[in-house]
């Protein structure tokens, strides 16, 4: 079946310095990658979908790439702020109809000044 | 824009007791879902539902029911509730009839099991 893996745990990176958590996924169908991020005593948003032809999806700054050759879609942003400190999802889902989304463990971002 | 209200925010029950919670949607979506969010793994999949009272099985179903009585709104029941259980069950809804658009989620209810 279909399955999500990100960077595990916790990411603490001091402000201004990159941001890149990666999230490799296996599917046996054409897979359609999201990641949605979770503030603190919020609900999950959708940050970024992958889109089917080659765009590189951006948003708020971060960006993401599908590569289909080695199955990931690592999310990206030149500069951490002390405001994307967050919870981070990687999701998988397929063109199937089977109304399912798959998502990875999380990976916590903490951005410290 | 609409929003997802999931009721009670936090929920504090007893060893086997029977617990409800209760989402609520005004985006119009057909298709609703009950998560279960816990440390370190991730969002994992309760029930969902594709119409009003159509319901079908995720992978941690077991332990669960769940009501789709009406297109709007969409309940879960923890049947026994399990002794220093700790959750949060996030309530979504997605306007897809394929699962290839975005979920919209909840605030969250947080369960604990005393």
């Amino acid at each position: 079946g279909d399955s999500v893996t990100q960077t595990e745990g916790l990411v603490t990176l001091t402000e201004g310095l990159p941001v890149m958590l990666n999230c490799t996924y296996q599917s046996t169908y054409s897979p359609f990658l999201f990641w949605y991020v979770q503030h603190l005593n919020e609900a999950p948003k959708l940050l970024l979908k992958s889109f089917t032809d080659n765009k590189r999806p951006e948003h708020q700054g971060f960006h993401a790439t599908l590569h289909k050759s080695s199955s990931s879609f690592h999310l990206q942003k030149s500069s951490a702020q002390l405001s994307d400190s967050a919870l981070y999802y990687c999701a998988l889902s397929d063109d199937t109809g089977n109304y399912k989304y798959v998502f990875g463990a999380g990976t916590r971002l903490k951005v410290i000044a | 824009g609409g929003i997802i209200t999931q009721t009670p925010k936090f929920l504090i029950g007893q060893e086997g007791q029977k617990l409800t919670l209760k989402c609520q949607q005004n985006f119009n979506h057909d298709t609703m879902y009950w998560y279960r969010q816990d440390s370190g793994k991730g969002l994992r999949l309760i029930y969902y539902s594709i119409t009003e009272n159509d319901l079908q099985k995720g992978d941690l179903s077991e332990g669960y029911d769940a009501s789709r009585e009406k297109k709007s709104s969409f309940s879960l029941t923890v049947t026994s509730a399990q002794k220093n259980e700790m959750a949060v069950f996030l309530c979504a809804s997605s306007i897809e009839v394929t699962n290839t658009g975005q979920l919209y989620f909840g605030e969250g209810s947080k369960l604990t099991v005393l």
